[in-house]
C-alpha cells in the first residue's frame, strides 16, 4: 500500500522569501510520479509541478522547484519569492503506476507583508 | 474544451434521499477520478476509471455508494440513503494517462441536513 505525509500542518512565511514544504511518500512501486497541487481558499485545485520517479533532473516550474530525494523517498516543494497570493493549502500527491492518485494531509501557508 | 465540469455545485438534501452528481472530463482524458474532500483535509481516494473500467474502489465507498462511466465519458456518482456524515465536497479530475497532471473540477458541495 502507498502512503504520503506531509507533516507541516501550517507555515508562516514572510513575502519574498522562499518557503520549503515536506513530503514523504512510501510506494513499492519502482515507477510513480509526484504531484504538487495548490487549493486556495475559493477550493479549486490547481496543478503546480510535477516529478517522475525515473527522471534524473529535479522538476521546475516558475517560482516552483521540487527537490527529489528517491533514495530517502521525500519530495519537497520550494516556493522561491513568495508572493501574498501564494497564501493556499498545498497538497503532495503520488501516482502509483497503475494511476492511483493519493494525497496528503496539506499544509497551509500563510504569506504576510 | 474549458475543464472538467462538475454539476450541481452545491446540493443541500434531507437526510435519507438519494443524490447523483455528475462529472465532465476533458475531452480525450481517458482516466476518471473521484475524491472526497471534508474541511481541513485532503482529498480522500474514491475510485477511479479508465475509459468505461472502474478499477478501483476505495473502502471508504461503502454500499450506499456507486459510481458509473458508461462510454467512457461523463461519470456519475450516486448516494442512496444519504447520512450527515456524507456532507463533503465531492472532487472529480481527469487525467491523460498516468503519470500526467489530473485536472480538477470545481467540485459539488454536499450538505445533509
Amino acid at each position: 500500500a502507498q502512503k504520503i505525509t506531509q507533516t507541516q500542518p501550517g507555515m508562516f512565511v514572510q513575502e519574498k522569501e522562499a518557503v520549503t514544504l515536506d513530503c514523504t511518500y512510501d510506494t513499492s512501486d519502482p515507477s510513480y510520479g509526484l504531484f504538487w497541487y495548490k487549493q486556495p481558499s475559493s477550493g479549486e485545485m490547481i496543478f503546480l509541478i510535477y516529478q517522475g520517479s525515473y527522471d534524473q533532473q529535479n522538476a521546475t516550474e516558475g517560482r516552483y522547484s521540487l527537490n527529489f530525494q528517491k533514495a530517502r523517498k521525500s519530495a519537497n516543494l520550494v516556493i522561491s519569492a513568495s508572493q501574498l497570493g501564494d497564501s493556499a493549502m498545498y497538497f503532495c500527491a503520488l501516482m502509483d503506476s497503475w494511476g492511483k492518485l493519493q494525497f496528503g494531509a496539506g499544509t497551509q501557508v500563510v504569506v504576510t507583508p | 474544451d474549458t475543464g472538467v465540469s462538475q454539476n450541481p455545485r452545491h446540493k443541500i438534501t434531507k437526510r435519507g434521499q438519494n443524490v447523483t452528481f455528475r462529472c465532465d472530463p476533458i475531452s480525450e482524458h481517458n482516466r476518471l477520478y473521484w475524491y472526497r474532500q471534508t474541511l481541513g483535509q485532503g482529498p480522500e481516494f474514491l475510485t477511479y476509471f479508465q475509459n468505461e473500467a472502474q478499477l478501483e474502489k476505495s473502502r471508504l465507498l461503502s454500499d450506499r455508494f456507486s459510481a458509473e462511466r458508461p462510454k467512457g465519458s461523463f461519470s456519475t456518482l450516486e448516494i442512496q440513503r444519504t447520512e450527515q456524515g456524507d456532507s463533503a465536497m465531492y472532487l472529480c479530475a481527469s487525467s491523460l494517462r498516468t503519470n500526467t497532471e489530473a485536472f480538477f473540477g470545481q467540485g459539488t458541495r454536499l450538505t445533509v441536513v
